[in-house]
């Protein structure tokens, strides 16, 4: 089956604009998280979504939000970007049927993001 | 605090040799534990995990060690290939992945 795409694969925006960026779980996966990696942070975890619902939420301010739709595809939006949000945005999807989501997640292979 | 980290930021290993790479964790509460791979231009993929209540974990040419008592795993890779080069991490997971920083393997033929 197909795996988690994300698109667009890379962007490039400048400081100020905002972005959404848009990520397809595996078929049949009600949960997708997001991740943000850079060199010197490594792997943070953004937030995860589930039937919609918001159910954990990382250290991120404000300007970083989702949302998730009824067919689980999810978009993340970051406003007023800053150099500093240059990074490889990752999704993860699983089946996460529990509250603490132990099941397998699955990665896409990113959204390069470069703020000038 | 949440932190999971790795000894070693970069390891190097003849073709055919067997790897090592550790990572220490800092939440005794951790239950479950995930290494991943990633490749250049991809996202991590999932490797093996343990759960707390074992102490060793075998898949393909890969081990999984757990050691609570002083809160360290480590990812034992057989036979190491140059399709092993990657960046690995560790993970733990309690609804959301916390990242150990990543090693990242070179493998010389």
């Amino acid at each position: 089956k197909a795996g988690v795409t994300q698109t667009p694969r890379y962007l490039i925006k400048t400081r100020g604009q905002q972005v959404t960026l848009s990520c397809s779980p595996i078929s049949g996966h009600r949960s997708v998280s997001w991740y943000q990696q850079t060199p010197g942070q490594g792997l943070q975890f953004l937030f995860e979504y589930f039937s919609e619902t918001q159910r954990n939420k990382g250290n991120f301010p404000g300007r970083f939000s989702g949302r998730q739709f009824s067919n689980s595809r999810s978009e993340m939006n970051v406003s007023t970007l800053e150099l500093g949000d240059s990074a490889l945005y990752l999704c993860a999807s699983s089946l996460a049927t529990g509250s603490t989501g132990t099941n397998e997640q699955f990665f896409g292979p990113g959204t390069r993001l470069t703020v000038l | 605090g949440e932190s999971v980290g790795l000894h070693l930021p970069t390891l190097s290993v003849q073709e055919g040799d067997n790897s090592i790479i550790n990572c220490a964790y800092s939440n005794s509460a951790s239950d479950y534990f995930i290494w991943y791979k990633q490749e250049s231009g991809k996202g991590p993929q999932f490797i093996i995990d343990i759960r707390s209540n074992m102490d060793k974990r075998q898949g393909q040419r890969v081990t999984v060690l757990l050691n609570k008592t002083v809160k360290h795993l480590s990812l034992q890779i057989a036979a190491t290939q140059p399709g092993d080069s990657a960046v690995y991490f560790c993970a733990e997971q309690r609804g959301k992945l916390i990242f150990g920083q990543g090693t990242e393997l070179s493998v010389k033929p």
